[in-house]
């Protein structure tokens, strides 16, 4: 199994610019989640998705949306990229349960300038 | 929102030592805790989990200790070795399957 896979690794973007982070998970989870880790800092939660068709808000949703076609899927679309977006982006996905380990992807570097 | 904290954002121990690293949390109705290890430029890996209705988890060289009455948990690592060297992030589950992650502590090996 490739586990969490995220692309790109690295992007720079310009102010005002959109993009989309893709991630995929090969092991048939339901759940999957989106951070973004700031320098220093712990992770915070954008969104996450309990199931395919399924998707909601995390602490800080504002400039970012998702969507879950499919259960490998689980994009991140950035629409008109602002400064305060310059982090590292991960993707992790687990079980339904009764464990709740979250298993992450190496995480897309993204820079707005 | 959720509020999850480190006491110390740096700690330095010695090869060979054992190491404390501490946690403490603010939503009492958080039911399920983890600890984290990330690696520089790496995603987190898991370490341990404890649920909220025990006390004490052991793993390979780690434990966990929960104490909900001062809403603190803490891991602790054996015999610390410089491939510990990491950043160790705690994070809470709350009711709704969200998750939420402190700042972390960076844990320096000296040799």
């Amino acid at each position: 199994n490739a586990g969490v896979t995220q692309t790109p690794k690295f992007r720079i973007l310009k102010i005002g610019q959109s993009m989309t982070l893709q991630c995929t998970q090969d092991m048939n989870h339901n759940y999957m989640y989106w951070y973004r880790q700031d320098p220093g800092m712990g992770l915070k939660l954008i969104y996450y998705s309990v199931g395919a068709g399924i998707t909601d808000k995390g602490e800080v949703p504002n400039g970012y949306n998702v969507s879950r076609s499919t259960t490998e899927d689980f994009p991140l679309r950035l629409e008109l990229a602002a400064p305060s977006q310059t982090s590292v982006y991960f993707c992790a996905s687990r079980e339904a349960g009764p464990a709740y380990e979250q298993y992450f992807g190496p995480g897309t570097r993204l820079t707005v300038t | 929102g959720e509020s999850v904290g480190l006491h110390l954002p740096t700690l330095s121990v010695q090869e060979g030592d054992n190491s404390i690293i501490n946690c403490a949390y603010s939503n009492s109705a958080s039911d399920y805790f983890i600890w984290y290890k990330q690696e520089s430029g790496k995603g987190p890996q898991f370490i341990i989990d404890i649920r909220s209705n025990m006390d004490k988890r052991q793993g390979q060289r780690v434990t966990v200790l929960l104490n909900k009455t001062v809403k603190h948990l803490s891991l602790q690592i054996a015999a610390t070795q410089p491939g510990d060297s990491a950043v160790y992030f705690c994070a809470e589950k709350n009711n709704f399957n969200k998750f939420y992650f402190g700042s972390g502590t960076k844990l320096n090996v000296k040799p």
